[in-house]
């Protein structure tokens, strides 16, 4: 049982290049996330997936596009990249399913991007 | 002002004291309460959940919730080197959407 995983674990862009993480789930979860971490900001959201088929968006979500691709799946994209983006990313999901506590959120350990 | 302040520390302590991070928010609707573990160059790690009013216990660590004065709090008992790390309260109403802190570093000096 891997949680949740997520790729690559390190990038670095140049401004004006896109890119797409990837993020996956074996818990069963309905729900998935994502997050940027900025120093002194906390997790802030970015988008997020209440189900397969569905998502919306969060706090931060200028400069991104995301896509459920299905139940396990939920990838990010910055289509072009700017050094505002320059962040560490992280995943998450939540239940019902798996066992797992509703609510509660599941993290992935994390993407750590560069825009130059 | 934001929904969840949390004071970000650093906040260092010898081992074996007792810790107490904290925060407050705004929304009234907040019904669940969790703390989050974070070590450096990590994913956040759910550490306790707590359901509307109340203490819970896990071993050496308390969540305390006190929703008339919209305030928690994490007790860290005996504390270890191996608790140094960042440590996020984070809550949410009848949502699936998590609101969190800023984060609090901990350091516990040996």
């Amino acid at each position: 049982n891997a949680g949740v995983t997520q790729t690559p674990k390190f990038q670095v862009l140049k401004t004006g290049q896109s890119m797409t993480l990837q993020c996956a789930q074996d818990m069963n979860h309905n729900s998935m996330y994502w997050y940027r971490q900025d120093p002194g900001m906390g997790l802030r959201l970015i988008y997020y997936s209440a189900s397969e088929g569905t998502t919306d968006k969060g706090e931060v979500p200028n400069g991104y596009n995301v896509s459920r691709l299905n139940k396990r799946e939920f990838s990010l994209r910055l289509e072009s990249a700017a050094p505002s983006q320059t962040s560490v990313y992280f995943c998450a999901s939540s239940g019902p399913g798996g066992g797992s506590v509703i609510y509660t959120q599941y993290f992935g350990p994390g993407t750590r991007l560069t825009v130059l | 002002q934001k929904e969840v302040e949390q004071d970000p520390g650093p906040l260092s302590v010898p081992e074996g004291a007792i810790v107490s991070l904290n925060c407050t928010y705004s929304n009234s609707a907040f019904q669940y309460f969790m703390w989050y573990r974070q070590y450096s160059r990590k994913g956040p790690e759910l550490l306790m959940y707590t359901y509307s009013s109340g203490n819970k216990e896990d071993g050496r660590f308390t969540a305390q919730v006190d929703k008339s004065s919209k305030y928690i709090s994490l007790f860290i008992r005996d504390s270890q080197p191996s608790d140094s790390a960042t440590y996020l309260c984070a809550m949410s109403g009848y949502g699936n959407k998590l609101v969190f802190g800023a984060g609090t570093i901990l350091r516990v000096k040996s």
